[in-house]
């Protein structure tokens, strides 16, 4: 099973709320990822949590926060959003991270919108 | 810095016209080279994964071969359902994306 589930499938937030999503992996990965992806353009890597560390892309601002309560779940942490932010948010997990290079395995996605 | 390039930036086909994408990519040390389908709204599909100039792999309708500065997706008499975006990815260090080849195959 290739699955990796991703809550809510849409979200509509005003700019002060707080909000969550969640995704969850059953294959045992040890690597999980999340991306921003906006209209027509590839995935940007936001975070990685690999063998229980966080990296972070630097040009990701301070109001997403992940968390990693366990090996199969990640979550992403939404607080005072702006207009921009608003894009299809995936989650993509993969067999191990490091030096061996896997490949990912991408939910369906998160589409977020900021109002 | 890594980079990925693929051409073209949008194809059209006919329903069983057979043609290939282009993935370019200038890496320091490629770890492996990855090909994704993407229909709208949706997540990436995983489809190959490439590790070393010479090798090949085939599902279906798509074979994906890899030199050493690219890779090329080939589709073999597509249909309708074969039209998606088409997205590469390299991996160095962090994985690196194309802007992606979208595909329509027109019945």
């Amino acid at each position: 099973d290739t699955e990796v589930t991703q809550t809510p499938k849409h979200l509509v937030m005003g700019m002060t709320n707080k909000k969550s999503l969640k995704c969850e992996q059953h294959m045992g990965h040890r690597a999980m990822y999340w991306y921003k992806q906006k209209a027509k353009k590839p995935p940007e890597l936001m975070f990685v949590y690999s063998y229980e560390k966080l990296s972070i892309n630097e040009s990701v601002p301070s109001r997403f926060s992940p968390e990693c309560p366990n090996s199969s779940l990640l979550n992403l942490h939404l607080h005072a959003l702006q207009p921009e932010d608003s894009a299809l948010y995936l989650c993509a997990s993969s067999p191990q991270g490091g030096a061996i290079s896997y490949e990912q395995y991408f939910g369906p996605g998160t589409r977020l919108t900021v109002t | 810095e890594d980079q990925v390039t693929q051409s073209p930036e949008a194809l059209r086909l006919q329903e069983g016209e057979s043609s290939s994408l282009n993935c370019s990519y200038t890496v320091s040390g490629l770890r492996g080279l990855f090909w994704y389908r993407q229909d709208p709204g949706k997540g990436p599909e995983f489809l190959f994964t490439l590790y070393s100039a010479g090798e090949e792999k085939e599902k279906e309708r798509l074979k994906a071969t890899l030199t050493k500065k690219e890779s090329f997706l080939h589709i073999t008499a597509p249909k309708p359902e074969d039209s998606a975006t088409y997205l590469c990815a390299v991996q160095a260090g962090k994985l690196s994306f194309g802007a992606g080849t979208t595909v329509t195959v027109r019945a």
